[in-house]
C-alpha cells in the first residue's frame, strides 16, 4: 500500500490566488482528516469526514476554506482567496473506524 | 475541551543518553497515540495506548500510560541521532472514539553525536 498520498508537496502562490490541496486515502479507510501545522499553533484539525460525509468542520478557519470528498478515496482542501497567514504545512490523514491513523507527507503552502 | 500538554518543549541530549517526554491531559484519555515527525515530513505512528497502566515498547522506545489515564510518557533508551525529530502525543476526545485526534504542541528532540 502506498500510504496516504498528498499533492503537491510544496506550493508557493500569490495572495488572492486559489489553492487546491489533494489527498488520496489508503484503500479501505473510511475516515479522512485535514490538519494544519504551524509553529505558533501546532497541529490543528480543520475538518474530518466519515464515509465521505463531513462530520466536524469547526476547525475550518473561515469561509475561504472548503473541503470535499467526491469519492471514498479522494479529498480536496481549497483555499480561495489565499492569504499570507494561510502559510503552513497541511496534512491529511486517514483511518479505518477511527483507528490506525496514517498521515500523508504534507503540503507545505507558502502564500506571498 | 480537552487539552494535551507536552513537556519539555524541546530537548537536547548527548548520544547514548536516556530521555523522557511527558504528555499530560486535562481529562481522562481514551486512546493515546505517540507520533514522530521529522521536519518537513509527515507524522510516523509509534505506539497507541488505551488501558491504564499499559506499557509498550518498540526497539529503544517505551511508552506508558498511567493508571488514571491522564498522563503518558515516552522514554528513549541510549538515544541515537536517528531519534531526533518532533514527538507528538495525540488523543481521542473524552467522548470516546469519534475518529478525531487532539494533539499536544510537540517536543523537539536533538541528539548530539
Amino acid at each position: 500500500d502506498a500510504g496516504v498520498i498528498q499533492s503537491p508537496r510544496h506550493e508557493v502562490t500569490e495572495m488572492g490566488q486559489e489553492v487546491t490541496l489533494r489527498c488520496k486515502l489508503i484503500s479501505g479507510h473510511n475516515s479522512l482528516f485535514w490538519y494544519r501545522q504551524t509553529m505558533m499553533r501546532g497541529l490543528e484539525l480543520l475538518i474530518y469526514f466519515n464515509n465521505n460525509v463531513p462530520i466536524d468542520d469547526s476547525g475550518m478557519p473561515e469561509d475561504r476554506f472548503s473541503a470535499k470528498m467526491p469519492n471514498a478515496s479522494f479529498s480536496t482542501l481549497k483555499i480561495q482567496p489565499s492569504e499570507p497567514r494561510d502559510s503552513a504545512v497541511y496534512f491529511c490523514a486517514s483511518s479505518f473506524r477511527g483507528r490506525g491513523y496514517t498521515f500523508g507527507s504534507g503540503t507545505r503552502l507558502t502564500v506571498v | 475541551s480537552q487539552e494535551l500538554e507536552q513537556s519539555p518543549q524541546s530537548l537536547i541530549v548527548q548520544e547514548g543518553k536516556n530521555l523522557t517526554i511527558n504528555c499530560t491531559s486535562s481529562k481522562t484519555l481514551y486512546g493515546l497515540y505517540w507520533y514522530k515527525q521529522k521536519y518537513g515530513e509527515g507524522l510516523i505512528f509509534l505506539m497507541m495506548l488505551q488501558k491504564g497502566g499499559e506499557e509498550k515498547s518498540h526497539e529503544k522506545i517505551t511508552a506508558k500510560l498511567d493508571e488514571k489515564k491522564q498522563q503518558s510518557s515516552l522514554h528513549i533508551t541510549a538515544s541515537q541521532p536517528s531519534h531526533a525529530g518532533i514527538y507528538l502525543c495525540g488523543a481521542d476526545p473524552p467522548s470516546g472514539n469519534t475518529g478525531k485526534l487532539i494533539f499536544g504542541q510537540g517536543t523537539t528532540l536533538q541528539v548530539k553525536p
